[in-house]
């Protein structure tokens, strides 16, 4: 079993609509890391929690560290949100595990 | 700020080859890592370090070495180049837990390396 496990897998929507993509781990974790890999290939960095909620333009993270579980929220998607988001844990001796990312493509 | 610079962008090999992808960053970052990444994986750690001459050794380090000579550079080695080494390898940086700041993961723009 994979210690971060996202979902959905692949995600479509329709320009406008409320995207969720779910990350849940099972390990201990000092922090959690959204991130952003665009179609070029380069990975950027949208947000670090450790706890209750960040919100960055139409992007908001959660993290609940009780239940083990984070969500990214994309409000009024566009179809420049197309890309693939991974969600990453950092543990122990601040070392991070990847999940395997969620692709999505907004449709105009 | 350049932030996280790799290269080459591309880079085709023959099996037995060696050579060197390059990483350099300009944040003045401890922490520096590198990473490959494959199909349906996430992103795995092959080598980091913390600082100017020390390295350790990641999730998946075998046929590949790194030396860290300045803060700034921090090269991969990949010394007997295989098929299975066909991957997207990422440089990334930040600063360490103990320095107190921020440590949001910068990554570089990526090699993609392919070896026949």
């Amino acid at each position: 079993k994979n210690e971060v496990e996202q979902s959905p897998q692949n995600l479509t929507a329709q320009e406008g609509e409320f995207i969720t993509i779910n990350c849940s781990y099972s390990v201990g974790i000092s922090a959690l890391h959204w991130l952003q890999q665009h179609p070029g290939g380069g990975i950027v960095s949208l947000f670090m929690l450790s706890s209750g909620k960040k919100k960055h333009g139409r992007l908001i993270a959660t993290i609940n560290i009780q239940e083990k579980h984070s969500s990214l929220h994309i409000t009024a998607s566009h179809p420049r949100d197309s890309a693939v988001y991974i969600c990453a844990v950092r543990y122990g001796t601040d070392k991070l595990i990847f999940g395997t990312g969620t692709r999505l493509q907004v449709f105009p | 700020n350049a932030g996280v610079t790799q290269t080459p962008k591309f880079q085709v090999l023959k099996t037995g080859q060696s050579m060197t992808l390059q990483c350099a960053q300009d944040m003045n970052h401890e922490y520096m890592s590198w990473y490959r990444q494959d199909p349906g994986m996430g992103l795995r750690l092959i080598h980091y370090s913390v600082g100017a001459g020390i390295t350790d050794q990641g999730e998946v380090p075998n046929g590949y070495n790194v030396s860290r000579s300045t803060t700034e550079d921090f090269p991969l080695r990949l010394l007997s180049a295989a098929p299975s080494q066909t991957s997207v390898y990422f440089c990334a940086s930040r600063q360490t837990r103990t320095s107190g700041l921020s440590y949001e993961q910068y990554f570089g723009p990526g090699t993609r390396l392919t070896v026949t």
